[in-house]
């Protein structure tokens, strides 16, 4: 059974850092991994997809990267801002199954 | 980008009535779509699997005579807590994934369901 585990469950940070949340999956046999954002009472906002045959992808401040072989994942923010406060969770889909889910990381950008 | 409405966002209702939560996908169409839950500070259990056109695939341990489902369109997905309690409150979100794009999967927004 696939399991999913996000390190730190929460984090807080002074505004402008860098940062790294960690992803890390039991079975490597996985189609594709999904990073996404949920703000509190909100739904889930999708930031990356990181297909099973690519290392990385990025989009502004966003870098997300696969290693299937050791089974993690990791999503570096640059420059971190308040508004990035949320929580981040990462998800993995095995072929033509449904998503599996980490518990999540309360991010926490302070001014 | 593929977009999934979600309603309504929170709704309050009283214990032993019925309520009907939908999932639209607007802009494409989605044979599978997903419903998930999520209690506080927690992350989302998927409850069932609904397909278009047939039954609705329920994970172990999730009631199928208390979480309805009909999947009766390509477009919209809808879930029924029957005879609601308040253990029952929670935030539930569906999903559903666009096969055409390159998104994975898109979320509603949530509804926030509580049972008085």
């Amino acid at each position: 059974k696939q399991e999913v585990t996000q390190i730190p469950a929460a984090l807080s940070v002074p505004e402008g850092e860098n940062l790294v949340l960690n992803c890390s999956f039991t079975d490597s046999a996985i189609y594709n991994l999904q990073w996404f954002r949920q703000d509190p009472g909100k739904g889930l906002t999708s930031l990356l997809l990181i297909q099973s045959s690519q290392r990385e992808q990025t989009s502004g401040r966003l870098n997300a990267s696969l290693d299937k072989s050791s089974g993690r994942s990791t999503l570096y923010i640059a420059a971190s801002q308040p508004g990035d406060s949320a929580t981040y969770l990462c998800a993995v889909r095995l072929a033509a199954k449904e998503l599996v889910f980490g518990q999540g990381t309360r991010l926490t950008i302070n001014p | 980008g593929a977009v999934v409405s979600q309603h309504p966002s929170w709704v309050i209702c009283k214990s032993g009535t019925s309520v009907k939560i939908e999932c639209r996908s607007l802009d494409f169409q989605a044979t599978t779509m997903f419903w998930y839950r999520q209690f506080p500070k927690q992350s989302l259990m998927l409850m069932a699997t609904s397909n278009e056109g047939s039954k609705a695939t329920y994970e172990q341990g999730v009631e199928k005579d208390k979480f309805l489902i009909n999947h009766a369109s390509l477009t919209l997905s809808t879930l029924t807590v029957t005879s609601a309690h308040p253990e029952d409150s929670s935030f539930y979100i569906c999903s559903a994934r666009d096969t055409g794009a390159i998104y994975g999967y898109t979320f509603g927004s949530g509804t926030r369901l509580t049972v008085v």
